[in-house]
């Protein structure tokens, strides 16, 4: 079965810190991985596209990246905005697609 | 500008059906897939399903199979989900979201506000 596995589940985090999240999955899925944030109560905001393509209107302040199957979503400095739960999606083996476990960023 | 407008929160019985709109606007409705995605409690995203407005093509979650139906209404530019045998959980917000892709699928540039639905005896 297939199984993306996102990590860390939590992270804390200070204003102006650099971050990365990873999910790796466990069979090739090419480019085919979106990575979204989410704020309490609102829906998901696409951040990046097929691994590192910045969505229109997404700060320049947030990148994505690929190395075979393990991907990588990077802040390079926090903002006070930016503390909230991020998600990746696969979408190479869609239908169906799958969601990681998500990554609570808290501010420390 | 692109919207897409869900229908208002909903309180059923375990056994029950529910059936959630999703508007879409502000954008050539048969151009890119309609996905829809639920979100329990304090849990993560859990993809449905998705269907192709032009022409209908659905495709669904395999653990879904048999209980949810995924129809549009082209002329109205509506997409509905429609879950029978409620159970409790069941109990979740649900989203409608439209594709990035036109003729692939690579993310979900716009989502719907969310609606609630809340399984209860």
């Amino acid at each position: 079965d297939f199984q993306l596995t996102q990590s860390p589940s939590f992270l804390s985090a200070s204003v102006g810190d650099r971050v990365t999240i990873t999910c790796r999955a466990s069979q090739g899925i090419g480019n085919y991985l979106a990575w979204y944030q989410q704020k309490p109560g609102k829906a998901p905001n696409l951040l990046i596209y097929t691994a590192s393509t910045l969505q229109s209107g997404v700060p320049s302040r947030f990148s994505g990246s690929r190395s075979g199957t393990e991907f990588t979503l990077t802040i390079s400095s926090l903002q006070p905005e930016d503390f909230a739960t991020y998600f990746c999606q696969q979408l190479n083996t869609y239908p169906p697609t799958t969601f990681g476990q998500g990554t609570r960023l808290e501010i420390k | 500008q692109v919207r897409l407008v869900q229908s208002g929160a909903e309180v059923k019985k375990p056994g029950a059906s529910v059936k959630v709109s999703c508007k879409a606007s502000g954008y050539p409705f048969a151009t890119n897939y309609i996905h829809w995605v639920r979100q329990a409690p304090g849990q993560g995203l859990e993809w449905l399903g998705s269907i192709n407005p032009s022409g209908g093509a659905t495709f669904y979650a395999q653990r879904l199979q048999g209980r949810v139906t995924m129809t549009r209404e082209t002329p109205t530019t509506t997409v509905y989900m429609e879950l029978s045998s409620l159970r409790s959980d069941d109990t979740a917000i649900y989203y409608c979201a439209k594709d990035l892709g036109v003729g692939v699928n690579v993310g979900y540039d716009y989502w719907g506000q969310g609606t609630l639905v809340t399984v209860s005896p």
